[in-house]
């Protein structure tokens, strides 16, 4: 199976602040067809996952461009800009280009 | 709208069975490939498998995790996606979503795999 390794595991930020959350994978998430199927959720408490970002850097329908993906291969980032109190909870990465899909860990956007 | 409702979660013994339910609204749903993913409290998700759409003959795909012990299956007349699960362990204690396309998830159903 790929091994998504997110980092950190808990991510302290202020109000108006700008993080960054890496997703490594253990081979290279470039598919046969030329797509990388790299994504990236949000889930809040008692919630179910958002998609926020797929394939890597485009941003689903509704979200803000606070939130921008970014990578190659097997290195992707995850940037948030101006943190606001709707954007804690967990992140997750996803790839869905080898079976079986795997998700990485999670880290935790918690307020300083 | 896109909608997708869970059912059939619950309790059930090690060793049983159960079938989870997804009802699918608010797009062509034979267009699209459908997914179950589970996720234990507190721990990140987990991938199932999933069931292509008409144009891919509705084959499936498992995690080799559940393979052999869970089947997928969709009703195309009644917009139905389901989940037959077998042999159930403790381990397999989780919130089961349906999702459709990675975009767009359930609100989850519990099943606790408890004696």
């Amino acid at each position: 199976d790929v091994l998504m390794t997110q980092t950190p595991v808990s991510l302290p930020v202020s109000l108006g602040g700008q993080v960054s959350i890496s997703c490594r994978s253990s081979q290279s998430l470039v598919h046969s067809d030329g797509n990388t199927y790299l994504h990236w959720y949000l889930q809040k408490p008692g919630q179910s996952p958002q998609l926020l970002i797929y394939r890597v850097s485009n941003r689903f329908s509704g979200v803000p461009d606070r939130f921008s993906g970014s990578g190659s291969g097997t290195d992707f980032t995850l940037k948030i800009s101006r943190v606001e109190p709707e954007d804690l909870g967990v992140y997750y990465c996803l790839q869905s280009t080898h079976f079986p899909n795997t998700f990485g860990a999670g880290t935790k956007l918690e307020l300083k | 709208e896109v909608k997708l409702l869970e059912s059939g979660g619950g309790l059930v013994q090690p060793g049983g069975s159960m079938r989870l339910s997804c009802a699918a609204s608010g797009f062509t749903f034979t267009d699209f490939y459908m997914y179950w993913i589970r996720q234990p409290a507190g721990k990140a998700p987990e991938w199932l498998g999933f069931i292509r759409n008409k144009a891919n003959g509705y084959t499936t795909e498992y995690n080799p995790s559940v393979k052999g012990r869970f089947t997928i299956s969709r009703d195309n007349t009644q917009n139905m996606l389901y989940l037959q699960m077998n042999t159930l362990r403790a381990e397999d204690t989780a919130t089961y979503y349906c999702c459709l396309n990675y975009a767009y998830w359930g609100q989850g159903v519990m099943v606790t795999v408890s004696s």
